[in-house]
């Protein structure tokens, strides 16, 4: 099983501060994904990352993915309560569809 | 588009009775899908795997003969609880994959064992 590490577990900020949300592993993934779910809702996809050291950025929202394509970081410019949830990565590997999942950060931006 | 539905959202039953959850994808075939459980503040922890037209492949601790999948077609996929106890009350997840191995996942199943 190939484990990630999600950190950090909880996160509370104030709307106009940034944040970064890291997931680590000692395993090389063939891709990562990260996933914002909200509370009785299933994941929804935000971005995947395929290539060592990739960035990409979607609004507000940058992901970064290792160059050795163990690890990744997400970053948040300016949060905004709309931002509040869990945020989850998940690495695949390279033989099959499995996911393996991180615990997770809880993230809370307060008005 | 990729969409993926489940049904029922939320479920009582009481304890002792089975239950049975569909997964479906809407607008595109899927192989393989895939069952998480998620506890209140937790990851997603996976289940089991769903082939079509063969066994479901269960991870190292989760009884086949109380979690039963049915994979019959390229869209649906069924998981059903036998036999529930309290201890199943979770949020029960499905995710269907794309031929680019992309998981699509559903809204979620809330299962309330009494």
């Amino acid at each position: 099983t190939q484990l990630l590490e999600q950190s950090p577990q909880f996160l509370s900020i104030q709307e106009g501060e940034n944040l970064t949300v890291y997931c680590n592993s000692s395993s090389v993934f063939s891709s990562l994904q990260w996933y914002r779910q909200e509370p009785g809702e299933g994941p929804v996809l935000l971005v995947t990352v395929v290539t060592g050291g990739e960035v990409k950025k979607l609004k507000r929202l940058t992901f970064q993915f290792g160059d050795a394509r163990k690890d990744s970081s997400l970053h948040i410019t300016a949060a905004q309560p709309g931002d509040t949830g869990l945020y989850l990565c998940a690495g695949a590997g390279s033989n099959d569809y499995k996911l393996s999942f991180g615990a997770g950060t809880t993230v809370t931006v307060r008005a | 588009g990729a969409v993926v539905s489940q049904h029922p959202s939320r479920v009582i039953c009481k304890s002792g009775t089975s239950v049975k959850i569909e997964c479906r994808s809407l607008d595109f075939q899927a192989t393989t899908m895939f069952w998480y459980r998620q506890f209140p503040k937790q990851s997603l922890m996976l289940m089991a795997t769903s082939n079509e037209g063969s066994k479901a492949t269960y991870e190292q601790g989760v009884e086949k003969d109380k979690f039963l999948i049915n994979h019959a077609s390229l869209t649906l996929s069924t998981l059903t609880v036998t036999s529930a106890h309290p201890e199943d009350s979770s949020f029960y997840i499905c995710s269907a994959a794309k031929r680019d191995s992309r998981q699509y996942f559903g809204p979620g199943t809330r299962l309330t064992v009494t």
